[in-house]
């Protein structure tokens, strides 16, 4: 299957501090890409689509100013979390759609701000 | 209510065990259907994928769909502790774009 790759697949930002997470299609051009954010034992939370060349389009609730996404190229999509703070503490995972239904997901970054 | 609801388990079962996992949704419009697995700390991965109604095998997994009861469902055979991790089922309507997942049922297989 296609491979989706995610940087950082960690990280510990301080409160205030911006977060900037990559999301790569490694073998295919990935037009549109998907963010989620997963808590704790629950499922994945759409946050927003990432459309190559054009503004994101964001899920309700979700605050465009705080996160950021930027997708610049067929390849790379990057989500910024801006002036982080604890309640933004998170898995975030972004995935690319494949010929069909399926999605390819990247392992995913959690972020923990302190 | 939820477009897809699903268990979150805990579930747990002995090494050999058939396991079964299921998710009804409230759409009629859905007709793609998937089952994804994710490990602890990782990005989920597409385990079985199918269209409509029916039955789709890949060796000690079976998915089945049943459109007129909304309800689908995961088995695994001879299951193993490496079967051990959270499956969500997920689903698309015809031309959409957006999928929607279920909780998500954590799978303990115990040697």
């Amino acid at each position: 299957g296609a491979v989706v790759s995610q940087h950082p697949s960690r990280v510990i930002c301080k409160s205030g501090t911006s977060v900037k997470i990559e999301c790569r299609s490694l073998d295919f051009q990935a037009t549109t890409m998907f963010w989620y954010r997963q808590f704790p034992k629950q499922s994945l939370m759409l946050m927003a689509t990432s459309n190559e060349g054009s503004k994101a389009t964001y899920e309700q609730g979700v605050e465009k100013d705080k996160f950021l996404i930027n997708h610049a190229s067929l390849t790379l999509s990057t989500l910024t979390v801006t002036s982080a703070h604890p309640e933004d503490s998170s898995f975030y995972i972004c995935s690319a759609p494949g010929t069909g239904a399926e999605a390819f997901f990247g392992q995913g970054t959690r972020l923990t701000v302190v | 209510q939820k477009e897809v609801e699903q268990d979150p388990g805990p579930l747990s079962v002995p090494e050999g065990a058939i396991v079964s996992l299921n998710c009804t949704y409230s759409n009629s419009a859905f007709q793609y259907f998937m089952w994804y697995r994710q490990y602890s700390r990782k990005g989920p991965e597409l385990l079985m994928y199918t269209y409509s109604s029916g039955n789709k095998e890949d060796g000690r997994f079976t998915a089945q769909v049943d459109k007129s009861s909304k309800y689908i469902s995961l088995f695994i055979r001879d299951s193993q502790p490496s079967d051990s991790a959270t499956y969500l089922c997920a689903t698309q309507q015809e031309g959409g774009f957006k999928t929607i997942f279920g909780a998500g049922t954590r799978l303990f297989v115990k040697a």
